[in-house]
């Protein structure tokens, strides 16, 4: 595609609902990050993959989050039994090369209101 | 851990004019890179410029410039000439070179919100 693209844009979740929140890098890059931003606020680094595998999760803030990329392209972001302080925007990136001075090019973000 | 600070929650700056946004950073490490991004309401990241710590030469992208004191732990942004599409949230990111272990991850400043008054 033309870009990262997120789906979806907007999520709305009662307290206690499991949500999957979807990143379709870009076609061919290798890594992908997940970043949470919380208003006001710049975005905290959740996770990173390269290909399929995941090399950090060291930004999840719980055993409730948890991501996945099977197949080394889209990736999946769930967040089970969801809570008040949830409530952010969920920001996916992705870059071409594993170098880590390339470019990342980050989706629109989903942003997640729990109720 | 790598802490990223910008102290200027707002700036203002008069089209056309020059606006500087500041940054520091903290960390051990002497090899890495940093990066300025723009967010604009459409919420999307968009590079503006970046920097790799080994380079003394100071980046710049058209009107947009850095001062990168290495000593200092600072990287400011400079806007020149600046335009109304220039107003956005404004974000520092830190990220560790490899082979470091945590490089990957990029940490932000909190962001400078940069109004242009026509």
């Amino acid at each position: 595609g033309a870009g990262v693209s997120q789906s979806p844009r907007y999520k709305v979740a009662k307290r206690g609902q499991d949500v999957a929140l979807r990143c379709d890098p870009i076609s061919g890059h290798v890594s992908l990050f997940w970043y949470q931003q919380a208003l006001g606020q710049g975005p905290e680094f959740l996770t990173y993959f390269q290909n399929e595998a995941q090399l950090d999760k060291s930004g999840l803030p719980s055993d409730r989050f948890f991501a996945e990329r099977p197949e080394g392209s889209v990736s999946t972001l769930k967040i089970q039994r969801t809570q008040q302080e949830d409530s952010a925007v969920y920001l996916c990136a992705s870059s071409l090369v594993i170098q880590m001075n390339t470019e990342a090019f980050f989706g629109q973000g989903t942003r997640l209101t729990v109720v | 851990a790598q802490t990223v600070t910008q102290s200027q929650p707002e700036m203002s700056v008069q089209e056309a004019e020059t606006v500087t946004l500041s940054c520091t950073y903290d960390t051990s490490e002497s090899d890495y890179y940093l990066f300025w991004y723009k967010q604009p309401p459409s919420r999307q990241m968009i590079l503006v410029i970046r920097q790799e710590a080994y380079k003394q030469q100071n980046a710049t992208e058209n009107r947009f410039s850095v001062n990168f004191q290495k000593a200092a732990k600072s990287f400011s942004l400079k806007i020149s000439d600046s335009q109304l599409g220039d107003a956005a949230m404004y974000f520092c990111a830190y990220r560790t070179a490899p082979p470091n272990t945590n490089a990957g991850k990029s940490t932000f400043g909190d962001g400078t919100t940069l109004t242009v008054k026509p």
